[in-house]
């Protein structure tokens, strides 16, 4: 079964706008992590937050991690067309196995 | 560095055929994935080695899908006999350490398409 299920499926935005997705798992994790994917293409990391971590920030992302809540969120902020891709959440388990959730496909309109 | 190589890139086949998959991880990555994606879905973990242990299989449909890691660097997947509802997408990625600490590396994958 998946392990992370992301929210909304779909979201579409002008240019310029942040973009917020959501993520939601279901055991305990030793960390999250965020992948986009572009149609056709293979997946590509993007930030890695750790389990005792709350917040982290690379370039335009912003993922924060509440464990408490089993729930992180990604923001990408200023959009650009270039981001119009799906995003995934994986989450790295106990047993150290890596499973995605269903992702969320962005429209980035110019 | 080079990065996950995947071959082949598209196949067709008819259903009850047999299929194989190869994967060549990013040299010194000791974990490899196989993934399955079907089309507007998230991929889904086949099989998950470490060096050439498994570390889940868990969701490998065993009685046609088989999976090795000669000597802990390449790896093939193969499915026998294959069902129209295989078809997808095959990614194959690698990762240096266990737990994760920088993400993983997919390859471009496998499209399968069974008729």
């Amino acid at each position: 079964s998946q392990q992370g299920e992301e929210d909304p499926q779909a979201l579409s935005i002008q240019e310029g706008e942040n973009a917020t997705m959501n993520c939601s798992y279901k055991t305990s994790i030793n960390n999250l992590q965020w992948y986009r994917q572009n149609s056709g293409r293979g997946l590509v990391h993007l930030i890695l937050i750790r389990s005792n971590e709350r917040e982290k920030h690379s370039g335009r992302l912003r993922v924060t991690l509440d464990t408490s809540k089993k729930s992180s969120s990604l923001l990408i902020t200023a959009s650009r067309a270039a981001d119009t891709a799906s995003y995934f959440c994986a989450t790295d388990a106990q047993n150290n196995d890596m499973r995605f959730g269903a992702g969320t496909r962005l429209t980035v309109k110019p | 560095e080079a990065g996950v190589a995947q071959s082949p890139r598209y196949k067709i086949i008819e259903k009850r055929q047999s299929v194989a998959f190869w994967c060549n991880p990013i040299s010194g990555h000791a974990t490899l994935y196989w993934y399955q994606q079907i089309l507007g879905q998230g991929p889904k973990l086949l099989i998950q080695f470490q060096n050439n242990g498994v570390v889940d299989d868990s969701q490998l449909p065993k009685d046609r899908f088989s999976a090795e890691r000669l000597k802990g660097v390449d790896s093939t997947l193969k499915i026998q006999p294959a069902k129209l509802e295989d078809s997808a997408v095959y990614l194959c990625a690698s990762s240096l350490l266990l737990p994760i600490i920088r993400g993983a590396f997919f390859g471009q994958g496998t499209r399968l398409t069974v008729v």
